[in-house]
């Protein structure tokens, strides 16, 4: 399956720890966004990244979270300090470039906030 | 303040009867509009889209209608199948032609009975 993945699955988290998403783009391409879908919600943007470049953060929490996507290897989404509210599940999707191209979505990590 | 609005939470037709699902939009400067259908434990998947100068679209079974002046869409899927069954979301952007900052509504549960 050459699509968009994302690891882990799941993942349970402790108030105060730290948690870290991977998402590995579909080949060939080069854009990566994040969103996240809160219970009885829909999907909102968070950040879209190029390799070594954060295009837009507008729609990260101020605080305690950070995203990147290194030259190498998958992008990451980074929460520090988890608390209940952020559990969610985080969805990656990817394109080619900014363009009109439909974005195609990974399965998404749950993660769960004890 | 939500500016993607699926009114209907959940919709159940029959096997061979025609699914209208439909969305309204708050947001006069959203120029795309698209929709994508979730599975339970996967990631949204790319449906079909329409760009605001044009009123219709069609791909196989399903045809998406916009009327501006009413900021309303719909959804239609003839005939409805029971591989149907899932969640529909529907997605407008305003990035004049970028399409990676979806505001997404809260999804449509449908149920097609066999």
């Amino acid at each position: 399956n050459a699509g968009v993945m994302q690891n882990p699955r799941h993942l349970v988290r402790r108030r105060g720890q730290e948690a870290r998403l991977r998402c590995s783009p579909m080949k060939g391409h080069s854009h990566v966004y994040w969103y996240r879908q809160l219970p009885e919600e829909g999907l909102k943007f968070m950040v879209y990244l190029q390799k070594e470049n954060i295009i837009d953060e507008s729609g990260m929490p101020k605080e305690r979270f950070s995203a990147e996507f290194p030259k190498e290897g998958p992008s990451i989404l980074r929460i520090q300090q988890v608390v209940r509210g952020d559990s969610a599940a985080y969805f990656c999707a990817s394109s080619r470039r900014d363009s009109n191209s439909p974005l195609h979505f990974g399965n998404g990590t749950r993660l769960t906030v004890t | 303040d939500q500016q993607v609005k699926q009114n209907s939470p959940s919709l159940s037709v029959q096997e061979g009867r025609i699914s209208i699902l439909n969305c309204d939009y708050t947001n006069s400067m959203f120029d795309y509009f698209l929709w994508y259908k979730k599975y339970p434990a996967e990631g949204p998947t790319f449906l079909i889209s329409i760009s605001s100068i044009k009123d219709k679209n069609e791909d196989g079974r399903f045809t998406v209608f916009l009327n501006k002046s009413a900021k309303h869409l719909s959804l239609h899927i003839v005939p409805s199948q029971p591989g149907d069954s899932a969640v529909y979301f529907c997605a407008a952007s305003d990035s004049g032609g970028s399409n990676y900052k979806l505001t997404f509504g809260k999804g449509t549960l449908l149920t097609v009975n066999p």
